[in-house]
């Protein structure tokens, strides 16, 4: 089946520091959706990449998605406190369908 | 907006016992999904409905799992009977077609099968 990967699985970085997150699919996926999840709380939507070669940014975070739309990438300049959680990608292998697949998360702690 | 809600946030129950999660989709969301979240096996998709209308139901274990939707404002998951190995959080997430198809989530219900 589908599968959709995420490195690294852990991340722990100096408040200040940079963090990236790989995603990474087995099959080519129609758009990528990015979502954080809070200890203890539920995941919420970051953003939705549809385009090969996509790049959108939100004040820190940067998301590209892949030329040949089976990766993407999550990057967060000047990691803060707040950033703390666990990062999915989630991805839909064809405009047909609602599935969401998620990855399998990268979890970041911020040190102050 | 109330966002989507789920029952019971807390579940704690013995194995044998029957489990019922229940959630109720944002109003004018015409898509439900059911997830359950481990250490494990991460955010699995079990099902999701379209229009109270099951459409994808390959994700659910094994025939204790059951999920309903017998109107658009109501969903129900079911486990029976339960066993240790189903302990998990169970999301409910609706969206609506046509938009951006992004999944807004409930708050989850923790079950843990003693």
């Amino acid at each position: 089946g589908q599968q959709v990967m995420q490195i690294p699985q852990y991340q722990h970085v100096q408040e200040g520091e940079d963090f990236t997150t790989y995603c990474n699919s087995s099959t080519t996926l129609s758009n990528i959706q990015w979502y954080k999840q809070r200890p203890g709380g539920h995941p919420v939507f970051l953003i939705q990449l549809v385009k090969s070669g996509e790049v959108k940014k939100q004040k820190r975070l940067t998301f590209q998605f892949g030329e040949a739309k089976k990766n993407s990438s999550l990057h967060i300049t000047a990691t803060q406190t707040t950033d703390v959680g666990t990062y999915f990608c989630a991805g839909k292998v064809s405009y047909n369908t609602d599935k969401l697949i998620f990855g399998t998360g990268t979890r970041l702690q911020v040190f102050p | 907006d109330a966002g989507v809600i789920q029952s019971p946030r807390h579940e704690v129950t013995e194995m044998g016992q029957e489990v019922t999660l229940r959630c109720k989709p944002i109003s004018g969301h015409n898509s439900l999904f059911w997830y359950r979240q481990t250490m494990m096996r991460g955010l699995e998709l079990l099902i999701y409905f379209n229009n109270n209308v099951p459409i994808d139901d390959s994700g659910m274990p094994e025939d204790r799992f059951s999920a309903k939707m017998p109107n658009a404002s109501f969903s129900t998951l079911k486990i029976q009977p339960s066993e240790p190995r189903d302990s998990a959080v169970y999301f409910c997430a609706s969206s609506r077609q046509g938009s951006t198809g992004e999944l807004f989530f409930g708050e989850g219900s923790r079950l843990t099968v003693l």
